[in-house]
């Protein structure tokens, strides 16, 4: 484990909450990736960093927001949950070689 | 961004058999070519990949080759097992390359 911490593991949301998703490093790596997975189905990158305060957005971005303001952090930010969010994010780093280091992900369930 | 495919979505094996797995991509400058795999509640986690500058990568049971002309790259599991059984993801990775696109996975059962 390349050290990513996701909080919150589980949460349910009603619709129209909002939450932060956190993402935290401890190896001071500038590429860093928010993934939402639905149920049996593949990866879609949300948003993504390669260092503090540059964001970018990736396929699926419309819903979420995210901040760098330092390089250990990148927090994804969910404005009027809906239950097209329900889904199992995951946050990622890429120390630069290429290979992806996940989170445990978190599991999010709006109702 | 790169528009990648995975072929089969879906693979069933018996136990001892091979699979192969294949991932298309569609910007040739690509460099650099994984695979991860993922069991059932758990992160993906890589577990081989290669470079452009190489044709074929082995490690034990699985194997990766790729063909830059056609571009594409292949998964090879030898004497599957059933803790082979999981979801398989290509991801392939443009020099300087930041946004990193997944293909659509491959569930694979190996039956015992």
């Amino acid at each position: 484990n390349a050290g990513v911490t996701q909080t919150p593991k589980f949460r349910i949301l009603k619709i129209g909450q909002s939450m932060t998703l956190q993402c935290a490093q401890d190896m001071n790596h500038n590429y860093m990736y928010w993934y939402r997975q639905d149920p049996g189905m593949g990866l879609k990158l949300i948003y993504y960093s390669v260092g503090a305060g540059i964001t970018d957005k990736g396929e699926v971005p419309n819903g979420y927001n995210v901040s760098r303001s330092t390089t250990e952090d990148f927090p994804l930010r969910l404005e009027l949950a809906a239950p097209s969010q329900t889904s199992v994010y995951f946050c990622a780093i890429r120390p630069g070689g290429g290979e992806l280091f996940f989170g445990e992900g978190s599991r999010l369930t709006v109702l | 961004g790169e528009n990648v495919e995975q072929h089969p979505s879906t693979l069933s094996v018996q136990e001892g058999d091979s699979a192969v797995i294949k991932c298309t991509y569609s910007d040739s400058a690509s460099n650099y070519f994984p695979w991860y795999k993922q069991e059932l509640g758990k992160r993906p986690q890589l577990i081989i990949d290669i470079r452009s500058n190489v044709g074929e990568k082995k490690d034990q049971r699985i194997a990766v080759t790729l063909n830059k002309t056609a571009k594409h790259f292949s998964l090879h599991i030898t004497e599957t097992q059933p803790e082979d059984s999981a979801v398989y993801f290509c991801a392939p990775l443009l020099p300087a390359g930041n946004m990193l696109t997944f293909g659509g996975g491959t569930r694979l059962m190996v039956k015992p």
